[in-house]
């Protein structure tokens, strides 16, 4: 059965350095989302994107994020100067269509850690 | 801005019981609710997708419904099992995107 899948699966990095997660979204899927999960808290949307350009953010995909379709393949997500607070898990996801009844499914997810 | 709100935050029950986990959502201009799994320090797995026209799906023995104009969903377990455990997570967009906006979950424990 066609997966997202995401790498690294856990990334450590100083404060103020830049990361760069990777997702391979389900092959025919057009709709790419980043969602984040900061330890205990809620799963919160941060972008999706479709035909490389960003279709929704929310208030927290401010200037140090960005994203980008580098290829036919893989979809990033690109944190310029990492904070302390930037420390959560990362989910990728992916639909066929941005639609009624289309369900989004999600990657496993990137552990990022901000020393 | 849509507001998900999951209760209980955590249950316990014994294996073979039947369970409803309760969803609720401030913004009823919803296109989709789906239900999601998730294991510790794992990622989220769909398990049912409701569209805004829907009253309910089923997928084995899971059932979940959605009463749009009341701003509630319901997921309803048939007979637990101990795998059963996890997190449960309840997300609804709402009419200003696909966006999903998620509740805290219900940690679920089926006893043997």
């Amino acid at each position: 059965e066609p997966e997202v899948t995401q790498t690294p699966s856990h990334q450590v990095t100083q404060m103020g350095q830049e990361v760069i997660l990777r997702c391979v979204p389900i092959s025919n899927h057009l709709y790419f989302y980043w969602y984040r999960q900061i330890l205990g808290q809620k799963v919160e949307f941060l972008v999706s994107f479709y035909n490389n350009e960003i279709s929704e953010k929310s208030e927290i995909f401010d200037d140090q994020f960005s994203v980008e379709r580098p290829d036919g393949s893989n979809f990033t997500l690109k944190i310029r100067s990492t904070k302390l607070e930037d420390s959560a898990m990362y989910f990728c996801a992916s639909t066929l269509l941005m639609a009624v009844g289309e369900t989004q499914y999600f990657g496993p997810g990137t552990r990022l850690l901000v020393l | 801005k849509q507001e998900v709100t999951q209760i209980p935050a955590a249950l316990s029950v014994p294996e073979g019981e039947n369970l409803v986990l309760n969803c609720s959502f401030t913004d009823s201009a919803i296109y989709n609710l789906q239900w999601f799994r998730q294991d510790p320090g794992k990622g989220l797995t769909s398990l049912l997708l409701i569209q805004s026209s829907q009253r309910e799906q089923t997928s084995g023995r899971l059932n979940a419904s959605l009463d749009k104009s009341s701003g509630r969903s319901t997921l309803y377990i048939a007979a637990s099992q101990p795998g059963d455990s996890a997190t449960y997570l309840c997300a609804a967009d709402s009419n200003s995107g696909y966006a999903l906006n998620f509740g805290k979950g219900t940690s679920l424990l089926v006893t043997p």
